[in-house]
């Protein structure tokens, strides 16, 4: 079965700076791979996804993905963050034959002005 | 624009009640989910359903039961509420019948405390 881990429970990053979220999976084979970000006292949005090709892909809002599967990793970066994308944010990972996308625990980023 | 609704958005039960979470989509997708989300855990997925008609089980499904009668709704039931059972719903849902292939569109939650 797949798993999910977010090392980091919280981050904080001053405002202009960049940014370099964490997310480690556990699967035998290429897995789907996604990032959503949470608001507080909202529902999960997604960021961006990977499912096959180029292993660097854009999402909104200035976010991006690299896969690295050498390192079993997809770690969610942008270049510089802004006081907006204050929120938690989950990775998630799902296999090619289960109908389960299985989310890690979070991390919740702050923003110092 | 709706999206996804759910209701209610927030309820506190005693413990042994019953309690059903609405969840009613006007996007036409197929698949839809159930989460549970709490502090420290991320989110653990209840129950799903790829199609109407039919329903499966998630990581977590005990306590709980779910019916999909038409396309729209799906909702969710704790037939006997216990206090582990307080916690964050969200209720999801995606174009296609496997939510790893798809974007997963979510409700903005329905916060259940259980005395």
């Amino acid at each position: 079965a797949q798993s999910v881990t977010q090392p980091d429970i919280h981050i904080t990053v001053s405002e202009g700076a960049s940014l370099e979220l964490r997310c480690n999976y556990s699967y035998g084979a290429t897995p789907y791979l996604f990032w959503y970000v949470q608001s507080p006292g909202q529902g999960l949005q997604l960021l961006l996804k990977y499912f096959s090709g180029d292993t660097l892909v854009q999402g909104i809002k200035g976010f991006e993905a690299e896969f690295k599967r050498s390192q079993s990793s997809f770690n969610l970066r942008k270049p510089s963050v802004h006081w907006s994308d204050a929120a938690e944010y989950f990775c998630a990972v799902g296999a090619r034959e289960d109908d389960k996308i299985i989310f890690g625990k979070g991390t919740r980023l702050h923003i110092l002005p | 624009i709706a999206g996804i609704t759910q209701a209610p958005t927030s309820q506190i039960l005693a413990a042994g009640r019953r309690m059903t979470l609405r969840c009613t989509q006007d996007m036409r997708h197929n698949a839809m989910y159930w989460y549970r989300q709490d502090l420290g855990l991320g989110l653990r997925l209840i129950h799903y359903s790829n199609t109407a008609g039919t329903t499966g089980k998630g990581e977590v499904p005990d306590g709980y039961s779910v019916s999909r009668a038409n396309t729209d709704d799906f909702p969710l039931t704790l037939a006997s509420a216990v206090p582990s059972q307080t916690s964050v719903y969200f209720c999801a849902s995606s174009y296609s019948g496997k939510p790893n292939t798809g974007e997963l569109f979510f409700g903005e939650g329905s916060r259940l405390t259980v005395l």
